[in-house]
Order: C-alpha cells, then structure tokens, then sequence
C-alpha cells in the first residue's frame, strides 16, 4: 500500500491475555519504529530497527514486550500477560533513511484496550 | 538525554489570526527536526521536516524554521481555518545519522469559527 498500515485498529483484551500488533511500513523503507501513546500523553519510543542492525530495545517499558521484523518488512509487537497500564494507543512509523532525508510517516494506530 | 519541550500547550484562536507554535529541546546536535499534526483519534501526519543544516521549510500556509544553537523551532501557521484545530508536534532526531525521535508534548490548536 501507499501507507504504513497498521492491524487490528482496535483490540480489547482481558489481563494476561497475549497481544500481538502488527505493522506493515512503506515499501523500501528500512527504518521502522514502534511508539506507544497513552490517553491524553505524549509519544513514548518503544523500539527502533533499522536494515539488519540490530533493534534499539531501549523504550521497551518491561519483557513483557517483545518485537521483531521479518525478512525487514512486516513488524510485529509482542505483549505478553498484559496488563491494564498498557492500554494505549500502539503507532508504527516508518523511513527511508537510505539517501533519503529521515521523514517518518506513521499509521494510523492500534488501540490497545485491556479491561 | 534530549528533552522537547512545546508552548504553549493549548491555544484557541479567532479565524484567520496568524499563530506560532514554539518548539525548544536541550541537545542541539540533532539530524532533522519534524513537525506533526495529530487529529483526534488518528496517527500522525508530517508537516515539514527540517534538515540541521536548514533554516527553515514551507508548505502552503506553513513556514517553519529552525535555530539549531538556541535549541527552538517555531511553526508559523498562516491565514488559521478551522480545519487547523489539531494537536501539533515536534519532534528530534539525534546525531549525525538520524535514529530514534524525541518528541515534544504537543500544542493543542483550536480555531474558531
């Protein structure tokens, strides 16, 4: 697609149910980035690949979260046992940092909702 | 560790006024430095991106500008229509290479009619 596209919208779960995101960056760009955004806060940085470096983890607020990037495409994040403060919403952004000039486009976001 | 900070962090204004929107963080050796609008319920969308090495970026009713050894940014919006009323956003990134952002808290904009 033209955009970062991201999967599910929205997602309600219960405590300590399993979660996974999805997020699938514009084609040819090999910067991806996970950023979390709770009710009414600012962008938290989660996660940062780039190419096949290895991630930057350091935003990743406890294990319980996990992400990976397959064949440098398609991202998923991982939240295991979740719980009720990780309830937010989950946005995915994307760049060409090759040449290009390092602009993020981001998409629309993944509501997390854990009752 | 860089530290973004936007002001104000709401403002309403009459139709038509001219604003600005102000944008400071701490370590001034940044890459580029990204300005964003975020509607209610909705991701972000790039506005302008500044390279460190520039001064200041247009687009349409948008200007804005960057002085890097100060640390500040500014978003100028034109002619403000209702449809601007959004959240605005700034956002860095560091070092010679570009990486991870560090974004501000937003200003929430809203223009009346």
């Amino acid at each position: 697609g033209a955009g970062v596209s991201q999967s599910p919208s929205n997602k309600v779960t219960e405590k300590g149910k399993d979660v996974e995101l999805r997020c699938d960056p514009i084609s040819g760009h090999t910067a991806l980035y996970w950023y979390r955004q709770s009710l009414g806060q600012g962008l938290e940085f989660l996660i940062y690949f780039q190419g096949n470096s290895a991630p930057d983890k350091s935003g990743l607020p406890s294990d319980r979260f996990s992400a990976e990037r397959t064949g440098g495409s398609v991202s998923t994040l991982t939240i295991q046992r979740t719980q009720q403060e990780d309830s937010a919403v989950y946005l995915c952004a994307s760049s060409r940092t090759s040449g290009g000039t390092g602009e993020l486009f981001f998409g629309e976001g993944s509501r997390l909702t854990v009752l | 560790k860089q530290e973004v900070t936007q002001i104000p962090a709401a403002l309403s204004v009459p139709e038509g006024e001219n604003l600005v929107l102000n944008c400071s963080f701490t370590d001034s050796a940044i890459y580029n430095l990204q300005w964003f609008r975020q509607d209610p319920g909705k991701g972000l969308t790039s506005l302008l991106l500044i390279q460190s090495s520039q001064r200041e970026q247009t687009s349409g009713r948008l200007n804005a500008s960057l002085d890097k050894s100060s640390g500040r940014s500014t978003l100028y919006i034109a002619a403000s229509q209702p449809g601007d009323s959004a959240t605005y956003l700034c956002a860095v990134s560091p070092g010679t290479s570009g990486s991870r952002l560090t974004f501000g808290e937003g200003t929430q904009l809203t223009v009346n009619p």
